[in-house]
């Protein structure tokens, strides 16, 4: 069975700091993997996704994020923080074989120190 | 602004209650999906629907329905409610919804509080 893991609950980063947020998933083979982002209050907006190629992908507001089978992981990463980029973060893995598996990861949220 | 509207914004019930969600997806986007996120579950997929046909199914609850309407919009009908229902459910809307890798635009969602 599919499942994917978000061990970091909550993250502070200073601004202008670097951030790398980390995802882990289980699956028999390849998945779909993506990051979203959801602001207070607001839904989710995807930031970036993984089906195959390049195993280093960029996504919108400058994150992007390094698939490693190896290591079955897909973490997030982005060079230089922002205050408004506190948020929560979802990784999600979805699978190929059927369109009714998506599973998401239980989120990091990130606060960032000024 | 994703262009996918959900009302209400907000809605307070009690248990035993029903109720119904409202969705209406970007303009052109043909598949629906709904979610639930609670703190209990976290976010979870419920179901989508592509042109008015259910597509695929996650882990809804018996007690709860959809269906899209011949103008693309679709409703989450949640009945017999329980204070676990208590969630933020959001729709999303994609063009075609042939995979799941195709991109989803995520509604503002509606807050369910079951009393």
């Amino acid at each position: 069975a599919q499942s994917v893991t978000q061990p970091d609950i909550h993250i502070t980063v200073s601004e202008g700091a670097s951030l790398e947020l980390r995802c882990n998933y289980s699956y028999g083979a390849t998945p779909y993997l993506f990051w979203y982002v959801q602001s207070p209050g607001q839904g989710l907006q995807l930031l970036l996704k993984y089906f195959s190629g390049d195993t280093l992908v960029q996504g919108i507001k400058g994150f992007e994020a390094e698939f490693k089978r190896s290591q079955s992981s897909f973490n997030l990463r982005k060079p230089s923080v922002h205050w408004s980029d506190a948020a929560e973060y979802f990784c999600a893995v979805g699978a190929r074989s059927s369109a009714s598996k998506i599973i998401f990861g239980s989120g990091t949220r990130l606060s960032i120190r000024p | 602004d994703s262009g996918v509207t959900q009302t209400p914004k907000h809605l307070i019930t009690a248990t035993g209650q029903r109720v119904t969600l409202r969705c209406s997806p970007r303009s052109g986007d043909l598949s629906v999906y709904w979610y639930q996120q609670s703190l209990d579950q976290g976010l979870q997929f419920l179901i989508q629907y592509y042109n008015g046909e259910e597509r695929a199914k996650g882990n809804i609850l018996e007690r709860f329905s959809a269906q899209q309407f011949p103008d693309l919009h679709s409703e989450l009908n949640l009945s017999s409610l329980e204070l676990g229902d208590s969630a933020l459910y959001f729709c999303a809307s994609s063009v075609a919804g042939t995979s799941f890798f195709e991109t989803q635009y995520f509604g503002p969602g509606t807050r369910l509080l079951v009393l």
